[in-house]
């Protein structure tokens, strides 16, 4: 079946970039999403990224989409305190009725 | 403000008592959906909906009940209640119902659930 697969631990100092990875099986998806979540609460809508797209880049954040070794990664530039949590990687199943899979999340944890 | 609103926060029940946790959304999303979250396990879907009084089964619907009376409200019910059903629920819902847009799915705050 579907499989989403994320490490589950990352620790790294302030300032210092981290790159969370995700490997998955499905590749009908249209969207790939990262969400965030912050210890009790909710999951957040991070970013995305279409299908037909190599990288996307938003602010602090970069997304790499490798579609042929199905790999997706997450790089957070500069990483802060306030970005330690918990981050999911999340593939939409089309012929599932949209099911999200996610991988088991990775928590990172940035120290001062 | 657009969100996803699930009652209650916590809730510590007994095996067996019938309870219900609620959730709502105020976007007019069709598509909507419960998950419950289980350390090392992750995020699994229990039921999902595709629009008024259309629902189907995710990948652990055994013990829970859904409908979806209204579009805004699906309620999640646990008919009678286990331990192993002590988790972290939450629900979700997408203006898609397919899920897939840039917009993905908007997450309630999640209801902690304890069955003793």
């Amino acid at each position: 079946g579907e499989d989403v697969e994320q490490s589950l631990f990352l620790s790294v100092r302030e300032g210092d970039s981290s790159v969370i990875n995700c490997t998955y099986t499905d590749s009908s998806s249209t969207y790939l999403y990262w969400y965030k979540q912050e210890p009790g609460a909710g999951l957040q809508l991070l970013t995305y990224i279409f299908s037909n797209m190599d990288m996307k880049q938003d602010q602090r954040l970069t997304v790499l989409l490798n579609k042929k070794d199905k790999h997706l990664s997450l790089r957070i530039a500069d990483t802060q305190t306030g970005d330690s949590a918990i981050y999911f990687c999340a593939v939409p199943i089309y012929n599932q009725g949209g099911k999200l899979i996610f991988g088991q999340g990775t928590e990172l944890s940035v120290k001062p | 403000e657009a969100q996803v609103t699930q009652n209650p926060r916590y809730l510590i029940t007994v095996t067996g008592k019938k309870l219900t946790v609620t959730c709502s959304q105020n976007m007019n999303h069709e598509y909507m959906s419960w998950y419950r979250q289980d350390p090392g396990l992750g995020l699994r879907q229990i039921y999902y909906s595709m629009n008024v009084e259309v629902t189907d089964k995710g990948d652990v619907p055994e013990g829970y009940k859904v409908s979806r009376k209204e579009k805004r409200n699906f309620p999640l019910i646990l008919e009678s209640p286990s331990p192993n059903q002590t988790s972290l629920y939450f629900c979700a819902s997408s203006l898609s119902r397919t899920g897939q847009t840039n917009y993905g799915y908007t997450f309630g705050s999640g209801t902690r659930l304890t069955v003793v």
